[in-house]
């Protein structure tokens, strides 16, 4: 079966400091894979998506950029954190091939940016 | 973009009631997933459903695509049903599987 993992689980960062959050993916091949953000409990919101290794699509401009290195591998990352940059932030994939495939989560990474 | 409104934002039972959620889409699509928020944050998935009627056990969901809408039953509910319920669509073409989030109903289920 197929697993998602994401770490840090919890992460307090200052402002200007550098972010790293990675998220793999087990027990499938070529996933297609997502990174969202939920802002104060509500309403999650798409950042970026790949669908390959190396194929990144920027959803809204904004502070992150995110990079696949590997097939079940999806990173996101900034150079200088903002305070703006605080939320939940959540890793998904979901089969490649068809856009209506079901759609699965990662446990997700709190990050508080002070 | 395709907007998704859920009703209602916030929903306060006593346990053994029945709730209805709603979610309703802008456009067409083809992909719809009910989720439900623990409170540890976790996206626990209840129904992939972009058309018709399924049950999984106290819960069932119906999609009636051609009028843009799906509805999330919790029957007999439990203190265990509390968190946050997301509904999420997708559309199609060249969507890549993107959903779009409706912000949430909100869930209390008092013992």
């Amino acid at each position: 079966s197929q697993t998602i993992h994401q770490w840090p689980a919890t992460l307090v960062q200052p402002v200007g400091s550098p972010l790293s959050l990675e998220c793999t993916v087990e027990g499938t091949s070529n996933p297609n894979l997502y990174w969202y953000r939920q802002a104060a409990g509500r309403g999650l919101q798409l950042l970026f998506y790949s669908v390959g290794i190396g194929q990144i699509s920027s959803e809204v401009p904004q502070n992150l950029s995110a990079s696949r290195p590997q097939d079940r591998q999806f990173i996101l990352s900034s150079k200088k954190l903002l305070l703006s940059d605080s939320g939940f932030y959540l890793c998904a994939w979901s089969a490649s091939g068809f856009s209506y495939n079901e759609q699965f989560f990662g446990p997700g990474t709190r990050l508080t940016v002070l | 973009g395709i907007q998704v409104e859920q009703s209602p934002p916030d929903l306060i039972l006593q346990e053994g009631a029945n709730s209805t959620l709603r979610c309703n889409f802008s456009d067409s699509v083809n992909n719809l997933q009910w989720f439900h928020q623990n409170p540890w944050g976790q996206l626990i998935n209840l129904f992939y459903i972009p058309s018709g009627t399924k049950q999984n056990g106290r819960l069932s969901a119906t999609t009636v695509a051609t009028e843009r809408y799906s509805l999330l039953y919790i029957s007999s509910s439990q203190t265990t049903d509390s968190g946050v319920y997301f509904c999420a669509v997708g559309a199609g073409g060249t969507s890549y599987g993107k959903l779009t989030f409706g912000q949430g109903t909100i869930l209390t289920v008092h013992p």
